[in-house]
């Protein structure tokens, strides 16, 4: 099945640790966004790839970091310097002008 | 910077009732996606719009986009409870940036 999977579905965060969230897609997709939901805020752009190797921040990008070695995985990884972490991840890729989104990670601070 | 405004944030109506969302944004664009979201769920395309003057309809929704007033509206006609849920606008720049901008989503809920 073609699609976008983001895994784990349920992520914990200890204080002072890193977490990768994983998004990978089959569809061949260039262009890949990771977005940040929080409750009334909507979805915020995190960071965005338009090809392998390339990525560009988005609106709010600190205490994240990206790769993009390959077409079909874009992770993310939340850092120690995002305070304040706990929210709903949603990764998505774009073909034309449509997004497919996957089911989202819900990370949470221990 | 490109930024993507709803209103309202909160819709309470009853069923068989019309009405309107509205999403303004701030720069030029003639590319503008409607979404909808299900509590827990992950969200569902329901309309891209690419041109001045354009409106889809499916079913009871129907959406259009003035590139001109940099307005797009979602109308629901005769809700239904099933429509239950919140609608995001997003639009996409017209330049080659690939960022795309959400708006914080229309919590919309239909009373039976």
């Amino acid at each position: 099945d073609g699609g976008i999977t983001q895994s784990p579905k349920y992520l914990f965060r200890k204080e002072g640790q890193n977490v990768t969230l994983s998004c990978e897609q089959n569809l061949n997709h260039d262009a890949m966004y990771w977005y940040r939901q929080d409750p009334g805020q909507g979805l915020r752009l995190i960071y965005y790839s338009q090809i392998v190797n390339d990525f560009q921040k988005g609106d709010i990008a600190e205490g994240y970091s990206v790769s993009r070695e390959k077409k079909e995985s874009f992770p993310l990884t939340v850092t120690s310097a995002q305070k304040n972490p706990t929210a709903f991840y949603l990764c998505a890729s774009r073909w034309l002008e449509k997004l497919f989104f996957g089911s989202g990670t819900q990370l949470s601070v221990l | 910077e490109l930024k993507v405004e709803q209103n309202p944030l909160f819709l309470s109506m009853q069923e068989g009732k019309n009405y309107t969302i509205y999403c303004n944004y701030s720069t030029t664009s003639d590319r503008l996606y409607w979404y909808r979201q299900d509590p827990g769920k992950s969200l569902e395309s329901l309309f891209v719009l690419l041109s001045n003057g354009a409106v889809k309809q499916e079913g009871r929704l129907m959406a259009s986009l003035d590139t001109k007033a940099r307005l797009s509206t979602l109308h629901i006609t005769a809700a239904v409870h099933d429509l239950s849920a919140t609608y995001f606008c997003a639009v996409r720049a017209r330049n080659r940036d690939d960022k795309i901008i959400f708006g914080k989503g229309t919590r919309l809920h239909i009373l039976p």
